[in-house]
C-alpha cells in the first residue's frame, strides 16, 4: 500500500530533550515536506526536501533541522524543544516538487513541557 | 513573502445547503491546489488548478481559478454529512521555488442533518 508513515504518533516530551519524529514514503517520491498545524494558523510548512541531500527552509523553519539521507525518509529533528513547538506535525511527500499532489502522513501530535 | 487568505474561517450549514470557500492570494500562482481534512485526519488532496479561469468538477465540488491566478474558489452543491471537514487551499508562488507551497488557514466546514 503507497503510504507516508510518520513515528511516533503521539509524543510528550520536556523541554530541551533532544527528539526526532521520523517520516518514510514508499512510493519512490523526489519531495518531501514537514509542515506544522496549529489552530487558527493552518498548515505552515517548515522545510522541504527536492531530493537527496537538498533540503531549504519554509515558512517557519526556526527551532528544527532536517536531513534527507536517503530518498524514502526525511526525519523531523528537534535539537532543543521548547513548548511553542507543541503542534500537530505532518510529513508530506509528492512525485516530483512542484505542482503535483502531495500524500500526507497521519500526523505527529506532539506536547513539549 | 507570499500569502495565501481563505474565508470563511468557520461555515455552518444545514445538511442541502450550498457551501463556498474562497481563496486569495496576494501574488500571482502558478498553481492552486485544494486539500479536505477530515476530523482527526491527515489532509488529502482533492484536485489542482493550473490554468487561468479554469474550472472542475468532482461530483458535487465545484472548483474555480482566477483568470488572473490570484484567487480561487471551492463550491459544494446541497452539502451532505460526510462533506464535513476542513478544506484547504495551497498555491505555488508563480515564479518561485517549486517546493515551497503556502496553504491558506483552511475553512472548516460543519453540517447540521
Amino acid at each position: 500500500e503507497a503510504q507516508v508513515t510518520q513515528n511516533p504518533r503521539y509524543l510528550i516530551t520536556v523541554t530541551g530533550k533532544k527528539l526526532t519524529v521520523t517520516c518514510s514514503q514508499n512510493m519512490n517520491h523526489e519531495y518531501m515536506s514537514w509542515y506544522r498545524q496549529d489552530p487558527g494558523l493552518g498548515l505552515r510548512q517548515i522545510y522541504y526536501s527536492m531530493n537527496v541531500e537538498v533540503t531549504d527552509k519554509g515558512d517557519v523553519p526556526e527551532g528544527y533541522k532536517v536531513s534527507r539521507k536517503e530518498k524514502r525518509n526525511f526525519p523531523l529533528i528537534l535539537e532543543s524543544p521548547s513548548p511553542n513547538q507543541t503542534s500537530l506535525y505532518f510529513c508530506a511527500s509528492s512525485f516530483l516538487p512542484g505542482p503535483y499532489e502531495q500524500y500526507f502522513g497521519p500526523g505527529t501530535r506532539l506536547t513539549v513541557t | 513573502g507570499q500569502q495565501v487568505m481563505q474565508i470563511p474561517q468557520y461555515q455552518h450549514v444545514q445538511e442541502g445547503e450550498d457551501f463556498t470557500t474562497y481563496c486569495n492570494s496576494s501574488t500571482t500562482l502558478s498553481n492552486i491546489q485544494w486539500y479536505k481534512q477530515r476530523p482527526g485526519g491527515h489532509p488529502v488532496f482533492l484536485i489542482q488548478l493550473v490554468k487561468s479561469g479554469e474550472v472542475k468538477k468532482q461530483k458535487r465540488l465545484t472548483f474555480q481559478f482566477g483568470e488572473a491566478k490570484k484567487n480561487s474558489s471551492l463550491h459544494i452543491t446541497a452539502t451532505q454529512t460526510t462533506d464535513v471537514g476542513t478544506y484547504f487551499c495551497a498555491g505555488l508562488n508563480y515564479g518561485g521555488s517549486q517546493g515551497n507551497l503556502i496553504f491558506g488557514k483552511g475553512t472548516k466546514l460543519s453540517v447540521k442533518p
